[in-house]
This record gives structure tokens, sequence and C-alpha cells, in this order.
């Protein structure tokens, strides 16, 4: 299973939005809602941030937001913060019954 | 909580085994059990994960199902990965976590294998 294609990095001032595609195929994130995205920091666990594609973890700001269109699926931080800096990461639930991560996309505030 | 434990160095060709002990919650709950890994400077693969409940269904990466197994301890509410014949490409930071439903909201804090003579 081939990863999942995020763009390599991203990045915003203070206060901006931005917004962190994932794009995979009809057999993972066109084909189902299990989409998820991980916020991780340097020598961190991944930080469960959005599930099914739209719904936020528990505890997450409301300036995370997720949607998806077609073999892509989306994350937009609003009111961008320093602390948002981070590596973000997409998973899908796949036709095989397995899970597929994306490529990681540094985000710089 | 979850935390890995296991070995930090493992010879090529040999076996990596770590275990993952579970806490706050029940392996035979509803929830999915899987391993992660991340490799230095890389992105996240997913490895494999099993459910107890689901009639112990257990489901692998295609790329590295022919070198790994999962298996389970509910006396211990534990649960293990094995990864056989590991070269340095196995090399990584191994994660296990929960999954309710397709997604992984409790992750361990990590631990890191490195394959070296």
């Amino acid at each position: 299973q081939s990863a999942l294609t995020q763009p390599a990095s991203v990045s915003g001032s203070p206060g901006q939005s931005i917004t962190v595609s994932c794009t995979g195929t009809i057999s993972d994130v066109g084909g189902y809602n299990g989409v998820s995205w991980y916020q991780q920091h340097p020598g961190k666990a991944p930080k469960l941030m959005l599930y099914d594609v739209t719904k936020r973890a528990s505890g997450v700001s409301d300036r995370f937001s997720g949607s998806k269109s077609g073999n892509t699926a989306s994350l937009t931080i609003s009111g961008l913060q320093a602390e948002d800096e981070a590596e973000y990461y997409c998973m899908s639930y796949t036709s095989a019954v397995t899970f597929v991560f994306g490529t990681g996309t540094n985000v710089i505030v | 909580q979850l935390q890995e434990s296991g070995p930090g160095l493992v010879k090529p060709s040999e076996t990596l085994s770590l275990t993952c002990t579970v806490s706050g919650d029940s392996i035979s709950s509803g929830s999915f059990w899987g391993w992660i890994r991340q490799t230095p400077g890389e992105g996240l693969e997913w490895i494999g994960a099993f459910s107890f409940s689901y009639n112990r269904v257990t489901h692998y990466n295609p790329s590295l199902k022919s070198r790994i197994t999962i298996s389970v301890d509910t006396s211990k509410n534990q649960f293990s990965l094995n990864v056989n014949s590991v070269t340095a490409a196995d090399t990584a930071v191994y994660y296990c976590a929960r999954d309710p439903g397709f997604r992984y909201d409790e992750w361990g804090q990590g631990t890191l294998v490195i394959v070296s003579p």
C-alpha cells in the first residue's frame, strides 16, 4: 500500500489560516470516512486531532477542522498559533482492512 | 495509558520482540490495539492491529505480513509484536496505540529499537 500524499511543508503567519492536503485513492481516502489527522511535536508521540474526516478529538481546539472531497482530505488550521508548529500526518482506513499514513507535513508558523 | 517495553538493540537476522502494557482499559474491550513505527527522520508506518472482541481478528500491513506476529496476553492486559529476520531498515521508534474506531486516540510514548551488529 502506498503512503498518502501530503505536501512536505506549509507555512503561515500567526493568525492566518492554512490547509494541509492528503491525497489518496478510491481504495482509501475516497472510499471511506475513516480519515484521521495527527499532530506530532519533535520527540513526542503523535496526538489525535481529527477523526472521521471532520470530528475533533477530545480537547482539540475548534481552530482545527477537516473536510474531504473525492480522494483528497484536508486539515485546516485557522488563527494559526506558534504552538501549532509541528508535523501533521493523515491516516486513512483502506479497502484491504488496513490503515495507511500520509507522508507528513511540516507546518511552519 | 499504554507503555512499550523491549530491548533497544537487536542484531540483524534476529527477532525483534516488543510488549505493550495497557492500563485504564481492557484489551478485551471493543477496541482494536495496534502497532505503528517511525523510522528516524521519516514518517509513520502502520504495522498491524488486533481485536480481542471481534473474534480475535488480526490485520497486518501487507508489506510486513510475512515477518510480523501480534499476540495478546489478556491475563496481563498486554499485547506483543514480533518482527522476524530484522534488518537495518527495521530500525525505528515503535509505538503501540488504541483504536476505538478508525483512529488511534491513545498512544504509548514510543520505544527506539536499533538493528545493529
